[in-house]
């Protein structure tokens, strides 16, 4: 079982909207900022997507977003894009005894 | 560019050892720390343990504890993942990933080796 919960699976058409919850706790997601997302397309390495809660580094597009609100952080993927069909992970730092990093279990996106 | 390039595919038996190699270029190695992350067939991400390139220090995963051992090569500006009494369990990709702030130990994962496939089999 992972230390954050996602949904298993989320899905959209083109052009709509959707949003993926990561809830964890006030020792990782709550307490710290140091929350961040990765896209991972089958058989290649996690891509970040968003980092501090709601940083995009350069090159990901604008259509990503995160946030966060007590012990949940979210991602929300505007004008969904046949490529963005992938696996997600959210990741934050901890202050639980090691592991000091965990994950979320990972949601399967689904471009309908 | 910044990249990291990992060693190739390994196959071992039950109770054997593997070590893992993950070559960084493109930018300052001992400037940013290192994590291994792996990931079972199927299954999620799973966070192993951080080194310090700059000072060697290291910190494991409780569950990897008298397992791992990570170490670097300034030399060659190389991080490796040690892994003894392998197990079936162990079966997975095993990642290389850089903490994309200079000098910070925890934050996010802006660089990704391009993973190192374990099997664990009789």
């Amino acid at each position: 079982q992972s230390a954050l919960t996602q949904p298993a699976s989320v899905s959209g058409s083109p052009g709509q909207s959707i949003t993926i919850s990561c809830t964890g706790t006030s020792s990782d997601v709550g307490g710290y900022n140091y929350v961040s997302w990765y896209q991972q397309h089958p058989g290649k390495a996690p891509k970040l997507m968003i980092y501090e809660v709601s940083n995009r580094p350069s090159g990901v597009s604008n259509r990503f977003s995160g946030s966060k609100s007590g012990n949940t952080a979210s991602l929300t993927i505007s004008g969904l894009q046949a490529e963005d069909e992938a696996d997600y992970y959210c990741s934050s730092y901890t202050s639980s005894s090691t592991p000091n990093v965990v994950f979320g279990g990972g949601t399967k996106l689904t471009v309908l | 560019q910044v990249q990291l390039v990992q060693s190739g595919a390994e196959v071992k038996k039950p109770g054997a050892s593997v070590k893992v190699s993950c070559k960084a270029s493109g930018y300052t190695f001992t400037s940013y720390y290192m994590h291994w992350v792996r990931q079972a067939p199927g299954q999620g991400l799973e966070w192993m343990g951080i080194i310090n390139p700059s000072g060697g220090s290291t910190s494991y995963a409780q569950k990897f504890q008298g397992r791992v051992t990570m170490t670097r090569d300034t030399s060659t500006s190389t991080v490796y993942m040690e892994l003894s009494s392998l197990r079936s369990e162990d079966t997975a990709v095993y990642y290389c990933a850089r903490v994309g702030r200079r000098e910070v130990e925890y934050d996010a994962f802006d660089i990704w080796g391009q993973g190192t496939m374990v099997t664990v089999s009789s």
